[in-house]
């Protein structure tokens, strides 16, 4: 059963580079039949999707983050990371991992616990 | 760009029917939906407007017609008080698009 677990400081300051990593377990980051996404949500609010990556290492950013964010992932670590720079008060969120399946517009199947970010100097 | 509506909150006695609407130009897009329950991750009920993943129980069901999506949740039990979110693919945009998210309440 597939296992992903996100890490990465739970503090950050203002204007620095939020970076977090989601490991992967029990699939491989490398198969060719899913993306991989990350997916964030503020405190009492609701999910937005921030941006997903294939194993090929195509990407596809929401418009409205793709100036600040970046998703890459180490095969070797069987993991893929996000990094936001320039954060804001406004980054602060849960952030979570999330496999989605075949084609980029699949369904998030399976998703980490998630990791609270809190962006405060 | 895209805004996928839905109602903010449904209320509702344990074994009666959920009807949660998702609507916004869906316009023939696949539209799925995730459970999220208190301190939890979103988990998926219904994917491609109508299949369940295994696990999930036949009294969750999805259309999809016109511009509106709903998610049926047929004999609500107090297990199934959480939050519901519809999601699909914007292909103009290249741009996955959550909705305003339903808090489901058993009364």
């Amino acid at each position: 059963q597939m296992q992903l677990q996100e890490s990465g400081p739970g503090l950050v300051k203002p204007p620095e580079t939020l970076s977090l990593t989601c490991t992967v377990s029990g699939g491989s980051i490398s198969n060719i039949l899913y993306f991989w996404a990350w997916i964030r949500q503020p405190p009492g609010e609701g999910l937005e999707w921030i941006g997903s990556m294939y194993y090929s290492g195509s990407t596809f950013y929401n418009p409205s983050l793709k100036s600040r964010v970046s998703i890459s992932g180490d095969t070797s670590k069987n993991q893929f990371s996000l990094k936001l720079t320039s954060v804001t008060a406004a980054d602060t969120a849960i952030y979570f991992c999330a496999r989605h399946g075949g084609h980029v517009a699949a369904q998030l199947d399976s998703w980490g616990q998630g990791t609270l970010v809190t962006v405060s100097s | 760009s895209y805004v996928l509506t839905q109602p903010p909150s449904v209320a509702l006695a344990p074994g009666k029917t959920a009807r949660i609407t998702c609507g916004g130009n869906i316009g023939g897009r696949s539209v799925h939906w995730y459970q999220q329950k208190p301190g939890q991750a979103p988990a998926l009920v219904i994917y491609y407007d109508g299949d369940r993943p295994s696990g999930i129980p036949e009294r969750f069901s999805g259309s999809n017609s016109g511009d509106t999506a709903t998610l049926t949740i047929s004999r609500v039990e107090a297990g199934d008080e959480a939050d519901y979110y519809c999601q699909l693919w914007d292909s103009s945009n290249e741009l996955y698009v959550f909705g305003t998210g339903t808090k489901v309440t058993v009364l």
